[in-house]
């Protein structure tokens, strides 16, 4: 069984237009994370989510909206998608509450033309 | 920014231990070291995390010095699949800390 899917696998999608990135874990972990790994490979966080609720938001534009209806899932909607949103995207999952590790889900890569 | 620095990259030959080093000279007392790992274009993988013992699980081993200014990642018997990225990170106790990744070491694992 898969902890943490993301879908779609790859994205292919013209500036201007607005796309959403899914991400479910079956791990019952109450923490979940989008990271963005750029062209050079860094990856950084963009948001966390602990119990469906918002507690960290890096400097993302507003133009990228995380919605959790529920504790397993963390989606990504973008609004407005520019050429350097272009990046795969990594969805995680964790226990709160201690030093516990991350578990990544396989990656989106978004291609904006 | 991260607050490890690890060597860009690393060669092992196939079946030798792989000895991965990474300083953190402003690790703060509550932090813990992490470990992980890359292969190709994947999520990143957990291997193994330590506060200041010597930890060892069934992927690898880490080794923190007495100071905790250093680590060593060690993989005792390094096969090809281990090529990957490897990304030391110094994290904070809570379970809602974002892992803050540097540039990795990658390691290339030859034949």
């Amino acid at each position: 069984d898969t902890a943490v899917s993301q879908t779609p696998k790859y994205l292919v999608t013209q500036m201007g237009n607005d796309k959403s990135i899914k991400c479910e874990q079956n791990l019952g972990h109450d923490t979940m994370y989008w990271y963005k790994q750029d062209s050079k490979k860094f990856l950084k966080i963009m948001f966390s989510y602990n119990n469906k609720e918002l507690i960290i938001n890096e400097t993302v534009p507003n133009r990228f909206s995380p919605k959790s209806p529920d504790k397993a899932h963390l989606n990504l909607h973008i609004n407005s998608l520019e050429l350097g949103d272009s990046a795969v995207y990594f969805c995680a999952s964790s226990l709160a509450g201690g030093n516990y590790e991350q578990y990544f889900g396989p990656g989106t890569r978004l291609t904006v033309t | 920014d991260a607050k490890t620095t690890q060597p860009p990259s690393m060669d092992c030959a196939e079946g030798r231990a792989a000895n991965l080093p990474c300083n953190h000279s402003t690790i703060s007392g509550n932090e813990y070291v992490y470990w992980y790992r890359q292969i190709h274009s994947q999520g990143p993988q957990y291997i193994i995390h330590g506060l200041k013992n010597n930890e060892t699980n069934e992927m690898a081993s880490l080794i923190i010095t007495e100071d905790r200014k250093s680590s060593t990642l060690i993989l005792p018997h390094a096969t090809l699949r281990d090529t990957a990225v490897y990304y030391c990170i110094v994290s904070g106790y809570s379970g809602n800390t974002p892992l803050v990744f540097g540039k990795g070491t990658r390691l290339s694992v030859i034949a």
